[in-house]
């Protein structure tokens, strides 16, 4: 079992551009969550995917959109960046569903710089 | 709003010390308190986590402290070891919720051989 994947690992971009992140959940998982770490700070919830639509959303603008797949992978997308958005961008992802709480599997973590 | 505060926001041990981590939040619907260790480059990864019903628990070398009243909990790392150099994020959970994870912001931890 490969775990949570992320893909890229680093990621350079400037500012206006527009950047795609990846993720693969854990095997049996249908449930993925993206997370912002800014250096030094925990990381802050953005938004979570189940059967392909967003959940719920944290204190994030617009500007920020993602998407599920139908094989539960997901991406997320960052328009018009900005410096502030330079981050590890953190996939996590579980199985939803019974009454008890099922753990969350974080992925490494896509490194965005945005110069 | 910060819903976790965590403290201190550093620490530094010698090998064998107990460091202790602590955490208050505010949210009542909070019932599922887990800890994470963070290495450079790495993602978060689970260590031990907690419901409100129980004092205290141990895995290995790491205990939970959990006082429900106080809306405090603290984690202690028994005979610490170098290897345990690494970012401490406690958590709270509304597992009847939507399940996102709320951080704190973390514990830089250095254990010194």
């Amino acid at each position: 079992d490969a775990g949570v994947t992320q893909s890229p690992t680093h990621l350079i971009k400037t500012r206006g551009q527009q950047v795609t992140l990846r993720c693969s959940p854990k095997s049996g998982h249908d449930t993925v969550s993206w997370y912002q770490q800014a250096l030094g700070q925990g990381p802050q919830f953005i938004f979570q995917y189940y059967e392909e639509e967003e959940r719920q959303r944290g204190n994030f603008p617009d500007r920020f959109s993602g998407h599920q797949f139908p094989n539960y992978s997901s991406e997320l997308n960052v328009n018009a960046l900005l410096l502030g958005d330079s981050a590890l961008y953190l996939c996590a992802s579980t199985l939803l569903g019974g009454s008890s709480y099922n753990e969350q599997f974080f992925g490494p973590g896509t490194r965005l710089t945005v110069l | 709003q910060q819903q976790v505060k965590q403290s201190p926001q550093s620490l530094i041990v010698q090998k064998g010390g107990i460091p202790i981590i602590n955490c208050a939040y505010e949210n009542t619907a909070f019932d599922y308190f887990p800890w994470y260790q963070q290495f450079p480059g790495k993602g978060p990864a689970l260590l031990i986590a907690i419901r409100p019903d129980v004092s205290e628990k141990k895995e290995g070398r790491f205990t939970i402290s959990f006082n429900k009243s106080a809306k405090q909990f603290s984690l202690h790392i028994m005979d610490s070891q170098p290897g345990d150099s690494a970012t401490y994020f406690c958590a709270a959970i509304n597992s009847g919720g939507y399940q996102k994870v709320t951080f704190g912001t973390g514990t830089k931890l250095q254990v010194i051989p």
